[in-house]
């Protein structure tokens, strides 16, 4: 069964705490994105990733940064992370441009309290 | 920019009931649209697609038709059952990208 696994499912941290969220896929896709899904606003894209090493900001860059050392793994790091971060953080991979399906396949999602 | 608009929910209806949930968007060139569902602690999952105009997308008793005259991507379902009751999103694909741009979401809650 194809699998997008979210390291922590429940996360409490301090203001000015330095974050990482771990995404794991064992479906050896090209791409992979981090979310943040927030009441009334949906889903928007922090950053996604179609390569080792290569990232691309989404809509919401600001705060986080990534990291895609390995094929299979997508880290999102808060730096210093603040209340308004709060939130849950979704993991998602997909095919490349080339297979293009559009079908996108999620972790259960990591919730993120900053106090 | 892209987008995707959705109804507001909830949307609360009793067991058999017929469902709609409506979904325009605005986009450049030729999108593929998409209905992702989430049910009670989990992550989302593709519902169904349709990739060009008056396809009709189906999966679990769900449909949707590519209306490119009205922009539309209207969710339907003739008889919901409890175990329907989710958040749905509307999504349509970025021309020629990975990309998706996701609507609200629609939270549906069926009571028997």
């Amino acid at each position: 069964d194809v699998k997008v696994t979210q390291s922590s499912r429940y996360l409490v941290k301090r203001t000015g705490e330095k974050v990482f969220l771990e995404c794991v896929q064992d479906m050896d896709h090209e791409n992979m994105f981090w979310y943040r899904q927030d009441p009334g606003l949906g889903l928007r894209l922090i950053y996604f990733s179609y390569d080792v090493k290569m990232k691309e900001k989404g809509d919401i860059p600001e705060g986080y940064s990534v990291s895609r050392e390995k094929k299979e793994r997508f880290s999102l790091i808060l730096e210093s992370a603040s209340t308004n971060q709060t939130s849950m953080y979704l993991c998602a991979s997909m095919t490349g441009l080339a297979d293009f399906t559009g079908e996108l396949f999620f972790g259960e999602g990591s919730r993120l309290t900053v106090l | 920019g892209d987008s995707v608009t959705q109804m507001e929910g909830p949307v609360t209806l009793s067991e058999e009931a017929f469902l709609t949930i409506n979904c325009t968007y605005t986009a450049t060139g030729y999108p593929s649209l998409f209905w992702y569902v989430q049910y009670p602690g989990e992550g989302l999952q593709l519902l169904l697609k349709a990739t060009k105009a008056d396809d009709k997308g189906s999966n679990k008793g769900f449909e949707a038709t590519y209306r490119k005259e009205t922009t539309s991507f209207h969710l339907e379902k003739g008889s919901v059952q409890v175990s329907d009751s989710a958040v749905y999103f509307c999504a349509l694909s970025v021309y020629n990208t990975d990309k998706l741009i996701f609507g609200t979401g629609t939270r549906l809650q069926v009571f028997p």
